[in-house]
């Protein structure tokens, strides 16, 4: 059973914020919510985490609500480099790894 | 600063033969993951380490083996090569207790020809 169930494509245009949002049901009490992004032919790159409510950092925002059973990665004004798969990951860490990537959502951004 | 790093980045065999990946991860990081990533397709976990001791086993096929060393590289033996084992193979490595966030090299593809 996925952990995570995320859209297979975005597409979008330079300028426009962006939404991806990623469904895990039975997250666990304490799992963090992980996105990564991967350009072709690149590994996967760190973007955001968090455990409740709203984080942001310098590249993006994840919201997750109170019930923790889903979470949204915001991308603001994305452009073309945007263009990527984005993977969202629920996991401990802590000791209990669990890095295991479901199905991204490729994300193409037009001009 | 520092990143992971694999060697090499491009690897060439026939079927049958064996392989060796190599994986250094970033300075004071314990944990070292590898992932195959065939084209068009999602990683897939292989094999995690902590402390040189496998700690989480994903889809790795028997035919391949790892380790990884008191210096915390990693290697990833691949032996009767397939051609359906040509991928790009990623190393990804993180501290202890941090395992979501882990930074991953620049990877090594491996075509079996």
């Amino acid at each position: 059973l996925a952990k995570t169930t995320q859209p297979i494509s975005m597409d979008s245009y330079e300028g426009q914020e962006v939404n991806i949002t990623c469904s895990h049901n039975n997250i666990a009490t304490n799992d963090y919510i992980t996105w990564y992004q991967q350009f072709p032919s690149q590994g996967p790159r760190f973007i955001i985490q968090g455990y409740k409510t709203k984080v942001t950092n310098e590249v993006a925002s994840l919201f997750i609500p109170a019930d923790r059973k889903s979470s949204t990665l915001s991308l603001p004004r994305v452009s073309l480099s945007d263009t990527a798969v984005y993977y969202c990951l629920v996991g401990e860490g802590r000791g209990n790894n669990d890095m295991r990537f479901g199905a991204g959502t490729r994300l193409t951004v037009k001009p | 600063a520092a990143g992971v790093i694999q060697s090499p980045r491009h690897l060439i065999k026939e079927k049958r033969e064996t392989a060796t990946l190599k994986c250094y991860p970033i300075p004071r990081h314990d944990t070292v993951y590898w992932y195959q990533q065939g084209p068009g397709q999602d990683p897939q976990f292989l094999i995690s380490f902590y402390e040189k001791m496998q700690s989480d086993k994903g889809s790795i096929p028997d035919r391949f083996s790892a380790q990884q060393f008191s210096d915390y590289h990693s290697e990833l033996n691949m032996s009767s090569l397939e051609l359906g084992d040509s991928a790009l193979y990623f190393c990804a490595s993180s501290l202890w207790g941090r395992e979501t966030e882990a930074f991953f090299g620049q990877g090594t593809r491996l075509t079996v020809v």
